[in-house]
């Protein structure tokens, strides 16, 4: 069965940093694209950031660029996001997907609240 | 950047009725277009991809049609367990983007 298991949200601090943690099963991770995309409270849904299956292409939505980084480890099967320098605007439920062209699949999100 | 317009952002319809949803690209994005499902609470689930193939598992009252930068999904025939969000996502190129979102309440 195919699973993403995202962990590592939680509560920050205005300017705080933050690892997300996506763990994947249930099929040959190092063949996908993976990804991330957060939907703040009541809001829509906002792509932040995709690696390929190597590592080797990282992409990010400006918001959060040089804040963020993607990043993956094919032999644990995980995909992360290193959130530093945290804002408001950053609280949302994180969701981690397999991306690239098919943009199949999501975890059941986890969330990160910024406040002080 | 390329903008995805998404119409209507809300609609009240009863069971039975049929539904169009539309988004419209800036520019344009071939095929590259997938279409969501969204509870509260829960994460998206794919209805379509590649703008027109109806994702294994999903109902046939759902399609997706367009090319470019037209895009509609339809809902033949309206059911109970369809009142939710539907967000359509533009993978053509970065930054990639969503729609607004279409809430579907019931009338």
């Amino acid at each position: 069965e195919l699973q993403l298991v995202e962990s590592g949200g939680g509560l920050v601090q205005p300017g705080g940093s933050l690892r997300l943690s996506c763990a994947a099963s249930g099929f040959i991770f190092d063949s996908y694209w993976m990804g991330w995309v957060r939907q703040a409270p009541g809001k829509g849904l906002e792509w932040v950031a995709n690696i390929n299956q190597h590592g080797s292409e990282k992409y990010y939505v400006d918001s959060v660029k040089g804040r963020f980084t993607i990043s993956r480890d094919n032999a644990k099967n995980s995909v992360y996001l290193q959130m530093s320098d945290l804002r408001a605007e950053d609280a949302a439920v994180y969701y981690c997907a397999r991306t690239g062209s098919i943009w199949d699949f999501w975890g059941q999100g986890t969330l990160v609240t910024v406040s002080s | 950047d390329i903008q995805m317009t998404q119409s209507p952002s809300s609609l009240s319809a009863s069971v039975g009725d049929r539904v169009i949803i539309i988004c419209r690209a800036s520019q344009g994005i071939r095929s590259d277009l997938a279409w969501y499902q969204q509870k509260p609470g829960k994460a998206p689930k794919r209805l379509i991809f590649a703008a027109s193939s109806l994702q294994s598992g999903v109902p046939s009252r759902f399609s997706g049609s367009g090319s470019g930068t037209e895009f509609t999904l339809t809902i033949s025939t309206l059911q109970p367990e369809d009142f939710a969000t539907y967000y359509c996502l533009q993978h053509d190129s970065y930054p990639l983007t969503f729609g607004g979102g279409t809430k579907v309440e019931i009338k």
